[in-house]
């Protein structure tokens, strides 16, 4: 149980592009899921936190015109990357806050963008 | 200080060891305690989780939290070349935000 998906499980895309990552809760549902990032040998850096039916709350640094969040339904958040650049090349994790008896959080495989 | 300290190692040991992971604390807040396994290029695993003082044990892996000297431990047992991973440590208060705090990461090598 508390499986949550990514997808693509990497991307390649041209600066100036956007791309849209899907985080998926397949056997639960989650009302709270997390946008991370990672660098190559550094720890998660936590995005941005998403709640079905709201607003995301980001955070201090990152750029919410940049990084669209949705949380349409209780299985589903996206983080769409808008005009993409080099520099937002990176390792995209999501997670999902599942109500088991751990009330802790799933990830996701990951996304590896590369903006060329 | 940081919130959450974790010496990034890296740790290299032979198969058949005992392998302990550390991670300290500052946030007196923090009530819930977490060890995640990533492996390369994937997402983090949950190992354990734990939210009080003492040990709790799954398998080859027990878990300690000591929250008077703010300090949390993984053992791994019998360690194997497949438990070769960065292990993160992660916590979190009770209520309020649900944000995890996480550590820099250990990477593991268990050499055959």
């Amino acid at each position: 149980g508390a499986v949550v998906s990514q997808h693509p499980s990497w991307v390649i895309c041209k600066s100036g592009t956007s791309v849209k990552i899907e985080c998926r809760s397949l056997d639960f549902q989650a009302t709270t899921m997390f946008w991370y990032r990672q660098f190559p040998k550094q720890s998660l850096m936590l995005m941005a936190t998403s709640n079905e039916g709201s607003k995301a709350t980001y955070e201090q640094g990152v750029e919410k015109d940049k990084f669209l969040i949705n949380h349409a339904s209780l299985t589903l958040s996206t983080l769409t990357v808008t005009s993409a650049h080099p520099e937002d090349s990176s390792f995209y994790i999501c997670s999902a806050r599942a109500f088991t008896s751990t009330d802790t959080q799933y990830f996701g495989p990951g996304t590896r963008l590369t903006v060329l | 200080q940081k919130e959450v300290e974790q010496d990034p190692g890296p740790l290299s040991v032979p198969e058949g060891a005992i392998v302990s992971l550390n991670c300290t604390y500052s946030n007196s807040a923090f009530q819930y305690f977490m060890w995640y396994r990533q492996y390369s290029r994937k997402g983090p695993e949950l190992l354990m989780y734990t939210y009080s003082s003492g040990n709790k044990e799954d398998g080859r892996f027990t878990a300690q939290v000591d929250k008077s000297s703010k300090y949390i431990s993984l053992f791994i047992r019998d360690s194997q070349p497949s438990d070769s991973a960065t292990y993160l440590c992660a916590m979190r208060s009770q209520g309020g935000s649900e944000k995890l705090v996480f550590g820099k990461g250990t990477k593991l090598t268990v050499n055959p």
